[in-house]
């Protein structure tokens, strides 16, 4: 299985909901990425968890607050969102977090969200 | 930080033309380096990947990218291509030895023609 399932495939929310956007792999990963993809552009990164703590934050605004339950699932909770945040969200997913273990990323099909 | 430029916007081909989308990074270390895919409306795809040894590196498809480190490239090739390769190419880098921060060029969208 060489997967990372997202759901749900697409989600129209109002600025007043709140959502959240799920994740799962099955390949023993411990590390999980959250990107945010705008059309035309390439996947900007959000958040790295690595063994289920938060590794990196890029300075994303609080109205997108990750979580990691377990090793394998990922969550993106969503509250209060701009229509300007709607985008592809993508989840991914590696072997290990240091770059010297020669890990490479696998990428779900991603949530389109649009905010309404 | 890092930086990937893909120069090559929109690229228009006809079927069985050869292919070579640029790719350029801004980092003064080790690099591990990678070509993604993502074909209309499916996730991105790794095409091939670079982490040490033989800078010339062959993926699936038929695609190959060579790593120039003097000149901080790692260019996509393939002799043939084909209209099933119509799809958005993106480079992305990685520093070695850093917290998995994976940086993604601009993107090239590929459209072969029949």
């Amino acid at each position: 299985d060489t997967e990372v399932t997202q759901t749900p495939k697409h989600l129209v929310m109002g600025m007043t909901n709140k959502k959240s956007l799920k994740c799962e792999q099955h390949m023993g990963h411990r590390a999980m990425y959250w990107y945010k993809q705008k059309a035309k552009k390439p996947p900007e990164l959000m958040f790295v968890y690595s063994y289920e703590k938060l590794s990196i934050n890029e300075s994303v605004p609080s109205r997108f607050s990750p979580e990691c339950p377990n090793s394998s699932l990922l969550n993106l909770h969503l509250h209060a969102l701009q229509p300007e945040d709607s985008a592809l969200y993508l989840c991914a997913s590696s072997q290990g977090l240091l770059a010297r273990q020669n890990t490479e990323a696998f990428f779900g099909q991603g949530t389109r969200l649009t905010v309404v | 930080a890092q930086s990937v430029s893909q120069h090559n916007h929109h690229v228009i081909l006809s079927e069985a033309a050869s292919l070579e989308l640029g790719c350029n990074y801004s980092y003064g270390g080790t690099v591990n380096l990678f070509w993604y895919v993502q074909y209309p409306g499916q996730h991105l795809q790794l095409l091939l990947k670079y982490f040490s040894g033989d800078p010339l590196v062959k993926g699936i498809k038929g695609f190959e990218a060579e790593f120039i480190k003097s000149k901080f490239s790692f260019n996509l090739r393939k002799p043939s291509v084909q209209w099933s390769d119509t799809a958005e190419y993106f480079c992305a880098v990685r520093p070695a030895g850093t917290a998995s921060k994976l940086t993604f060029g601009t993107g090239t969208r590929l459209q072969v023609t029949l």
